[in-house]
């Protein structure tokens, strides 16, 4: 694809159920991100990949969150038991490798209620 | 955790005036960037800076570094109606690390 596609745009779930929200990286790029950005704040480092392995989770709030990218492509990001708090925008970017320029996609709204 | 803070934090401005935005940081850095976002959706890559660069041009945009000072400025010149957005500076570590987000600086052009 031209860019990096997130799906869903929009998530609303129940406290307590278990989301997976899906990155598609532009073709190539070896490195992969995941950051959460609460209302009125910036980007936060949650997670990234060096093709098939997490290079750094350090970002990552707790084990309820969870991240894999298996063939070095396609990622998921894994929420287990939702909370309220686990409501932000979820970004996820890629690079043709790490601390170059970043390409974002549109991003998934997580609402859990 | 953020590693830049951007400042100011809101700025408002006229259509055609020049819109400058700081940004601090704590560690050392192999490059530094410049990103904006509209309406909280994806970010878009406006420059990047590497460490032994002290400035850089792109069209209307002009990116300084010091690192000696660990901060940077972007400077936006004649600015425009659409450039109404939230710019953010990200840091990339010196060894290979991650891109670490500041806070923003939500810039507001009055046409």
């Amino acid at each position: 694809g031209a860019g990096v596609s997130q799906t869903p745009s929009n998530k609303v779930t129940e406290k307590g159920k278990y989301v997976e929200l899906r990155c598609d990286p532009i073709s190539g790029h070896t490195a992969l991100y995941w950051y959460r950005q609460s209302l009125g704040q910036g980007p936060e480092f949650l997670i990234y990949f060096q093709g098939t392995g997490a290079a750094d989770d350090s970002g990552l709030p707790n084990d309820r969150f969870f991240a894999v990218r298996p063939e070095g492509s396609v990622s998921t990001l894994k929420i287990q038991r939702t909370e309220r708090g686990d409501s932000a925008m979820y970004l996820c970017a890629s690079s043709t490798q790490v601390n170059t320029e970043a390409f974002f996609g549109q991003g998934t709204r997580l609402t859990v209620v | 955790s953020q590693q830049g803070e951007e400042d100011p934090q809101a700025l408002s401005i006229q259509e055609g005036e020049n819109a400058t935005m700081n940004c601090s940081y704590k560690t050392s850095i192999n490059n530094l960037q410049w990103y904006r976002q509209n309406s909280g959706r994806g970010l878009v890559h406006l420059i990047l800076i590497r460490s032994n660069e002290r400035e850089k041009h792109s069209g209307r945009l002009r990116v300084t570094l010091d690192t000696s000072k660990k901060s940077s400025s972007l400077l936006i010149t004649a600015s425009r109606a659409a450039d109404t957005a939230s710019y953010f500076c990200a840091t990339g570590g010196s060894s290979g690390d991650k891109l670490t987000f500041g806070t923003g600086t939500r810039l507001a052009v009055r046409p």
